[in-house]
């Protein structure tokens, strides 16, 4: 199993720009997510999913969307990229036991610069 | 929401001394908190978690405890090492009608183990 995985693993936008961040998962996980990583500001939830076909908002939204069109995906996309959206993002996946999430598995992350 | 505060932000322990990583939840009906290690350059991984049904739990030379009342949860290493070296990583998370699904992460503690 491969596990989490991202693509890219490097990225440099200029202001304006879009992209998408896929995500696939081979663990047939219910549950995916995308984090943003700062420096001093831990992980961060920008978006979440409960299963194919749905998505959430997490704690810092704005400026992203998302899409689980299929259960192994997650795609985070950027629309016009901002230079406060330069960070690290993590996407998880995590499944259910006994009605209660468990761990969270990440993936290798993806290093976005955006000028 | 929920605001989970971690101490100390970095903190530096002789080879084989106790180190203490405490964090404090603000929502009175978190019930899942997970530890989480991240080395340098890599991603997140789950190392312990407790739920609020028990104040204890062990794993070798990792232990977690949780103080329901006083809303604050803590890591305990014994005998470090230097491969514990590393950013620690507290959260927490309340049931909901899909589960625990959304973690709230504390801001990070930075171990170094001095050999």
């Amino acid at each position: 199993n491969a596990g989490v995985t991202q693509t890219p693993k490097f990225r440099v936008l200029k202001t304006g720009q879009s992209m998408t961040l896929l995500c696939a998962q081979d663990m047939n996980h219910e549950y995916m997510y995308w984090y943003r990583q700062d420096p001093g500001m831990g992980l961060r939830l920008i978006h979440y999913s409960v299963g194919e076909g749905t998505t959430a908002k997490g704690e810092v939204p704005d400026g992203y969307n998302v899409s689980r069109l299929k259960k192994q995906n997650f795609l985070l996309g950027l629309e016009s990229a901002a230079p406060s959206q330069t960070s690290v993002y993590f996407c998880a996946s995590s499944y259910l036991a006994g009605g209660l999430n468990n761990e969270q598995f990440f993936g290798p992350g993806t290093r976005l610069t955006v000028l | 929401g929920e605001n989970v505060e971690q101490h100390p932000s970095t903190l530096s322990v002789q080879e084989g001394d106790s180190a203490v990583i405490k964090c404090t939840y603000s929502d009175s009906a978190s019930n899942y908190f997970p530890w989480y290690k991240q080395e340098l350059g890599k991603r997140p991984q789950l190392i312990i978690d407790i739920r609020s049904n028990v104040g204890e739990k062990k794993d070798q030379r990792i232990a977690v405890t949780l103080n329901k009342t006083a809303k604050h949860f803590s890591l305990h290493i014994t005998e470090t090492q230097p491969e514990d070296s590393a950013v620690y990583f507290c959260a927490a998370s309340r049931k909901s009608n899909f589960g625990n699904e959304k973690l709230t992460f504390g801001t990070g503690t930075r171990l170094t183990i001095i050999p």
